[in-house]
């Protein structure tokens, strides 16, 4: 079975620092990955996603991902915090055979000035 | 603008009572999907229908029902058999229903029970 887990529930960065939030994978096919935004009480937002085309993904708002099969791993990069991306991320695997996504738990992330 | 509607954005539910939450696209998605979501649990599955009057149970779907007679639209109800209701429930939609496929998601409804 597919499964996803995000290291660390809470990550905090200074302003202009760079991001990392982690995200490993366990799937038996080639996987399809996803990284998505959460604002307070808000619905999720795509930041982009990984379907076996290039590695390195770049998403919205200046974000990027790269997809190491050897680490099964799809971590979330920005170079330079910013307020604004103080949000919940989410990391999600397409499952095999159907249209279902598997979600990570989440990372809170909190931007200091 | 196309996109993902929810309504109520609050609904609270009395012990015994069942309530029902709306969600209507006009994305022209033939796949849809509701989520729990709870704090520290991520997202979890309630029920995901591919095509109209067609829908599958997902991981949670105990104490919840649906219906998809339309295609713009898929309500889930909460049932008085769900102990446990207080969560914010998200809906989603995509397009063929493909792995590669990206759900597009509604802002989402907080319940309460009272």
């Amino acid at each position: 079975a597919q499964s996803v887990t995000q290291l660390g529930s809470h990550v905090s960065v200074s302003e202009g620092a760079l991001v990392l939030l982690r995200c490993n994978y366990s799937s038996s096919v080639p996987p399809y990955l996803f990284w998505y935004v959460q604002y307070p009480n808000q619905g999720l937002q795509l930041l982009l996603k990984y379907t076996s085309a290039a590695t390195l993904v770049k998403g919205i708002n200046g974000f990027e991902a790269e997809f190491k099969k050897s680490e099964t791993s799809f971590h979330l990069t920005k170079p330079s915090a910013h307020m604004s991306d103080a949000a919940e991320y989410f990391c999600a695997v397409s499952e095999s055979g159907t249209y279902k996504y598997i979600f990570g738990t989440g990372t809170r992330l909190k931007v200091l000035a | 603008d196309g996109g993902i509607t929810q309504s109520p954005k609050y609904l609270f539910r009395k012990e015994g009572q069942n309530v029902t939450l709306s969600c209507e696209q006009n994305l022209n998605h033939d796949a849809m999907y509701w989520y729990r979501q709870d704090p520290g649990q991520g997202l979890r599955l309630i029920y995901y229908s591919q095509i109209v009057n067609d829908f599958q149970k997902g991981d949670i779907a105990e104490g919840y029902s649906v219906s998809r007679e339309k295609k713009e639209s898929f309500p889930l109800t909460v049932t008085s058999a769900q102990k446990n209701p207080t969560a914010f429930y998200l809906c989603a939609s995509s397009g063929s229903g493909q792995r590669a496929e990206t759900q597009y998601f509604g802002p989402g409804t907080r319940l309460l029970v009272l």
